[in-house]
């Protein structure tokens, strides 16, 4: 059965500091993506990355970025020069293609960032 | 905007009653999908339909059902409500049903059972 597990239930960080949001999964199939979404304070869940189980490159997109290890089974995400509108709660999810494409989400990592 | 659209936006109701959610998906995406955000149980995924048909159920309760009409937007019914049943209700739509695709979720429809 596939589980994601954020162990880090609230961040708090000063603008400007770095955050790292931790992902590890569960899975037993070979194939499988990785997600994150952003659920800000207006409750919208936003799309921010899909990866893979066969790309373990990590990624880079402004001030974020994705760090992808099969041998931890984690999906790492930081949040580089944090701002306060990066203020939310963050998900991160997997889907299973033995399992068709519904979603299971961890428990959301919640980051307050304060000016 | 992800170009999902969810209606109603809120919805307050009474123990025991029946409510309608509506989803309309992003043009072109055939695939919608229901998920359920409670406190108790978190981001849950309750229900998905393809081109009309079920393809995949989750934790969807025997009083919840939904269906997918033909011009691909899909209703989710709530019937017979308990106060647990209160819970913000994603709707999301992906290109395709296959797991390469990502979904695009709507504002969501937050359900109070009084």
């Amino acid at each position: 059965a596939q589980k994601v597990t954020q162990a880090q239930t609230e961040i708090s960080v000063v603008e400007k500091e770095d955050v790292t949001l931790d992902c590890v999964y569960e899975t037993r199939d070979t194939t499988y993506y990785l997600f994150w979404y952003k659920q800000p304070p207006s409750g919208e869940l936003v799309f921010l990355i899909r990866r893979n189980s066969f790309d373990e490159q990590n990624e880079i997109s402004g001030r974020y970025s994705w760090n992808f290890q099969k041998s931890t089974s984690s999906f790492n995400f930081t949040i580089t020069a944090s701002q306060v509108v990066d203020s939310a709660v963050y998900f991160c999810a997997l889907s299973e293609r033995a399992a068709g494409n519904k979603l299971t989400f961890g428990g959301g990592t919640r980051v307050l960032v304060k000016p | 905007d992800s170009g999902v659209t969810q209606t109603p936006k809120h919805l307050i109701t009474a123990t025991g009653q029946r409510v309608t959610l509506r989803c309309s998906p992003r043009s072109g995406d055939l695939s919608v999908y229901w998920y359920q955000q409670s406190l108790d149980q978190g981001l849950q995924f309750l229900i998905q339909y393809y081109n009309g048909e079920e393809r995949a159920k989750g934790n969807i309760l025997e009083r919840f059902s939904a269906q997918q009409f033909p011009d691909l937007h899909s209703e989710l019914n709530l019937s017979s409500l308990e106060l647990g049943d209160s819970a913000l209700y994603f709707c999301a739509s992906s290109v395709d049903q296959d797991t390469a695709y990502e979904q695009y979720f709507g504002p969501g429809t937050r359900l109070t059972v009084t």
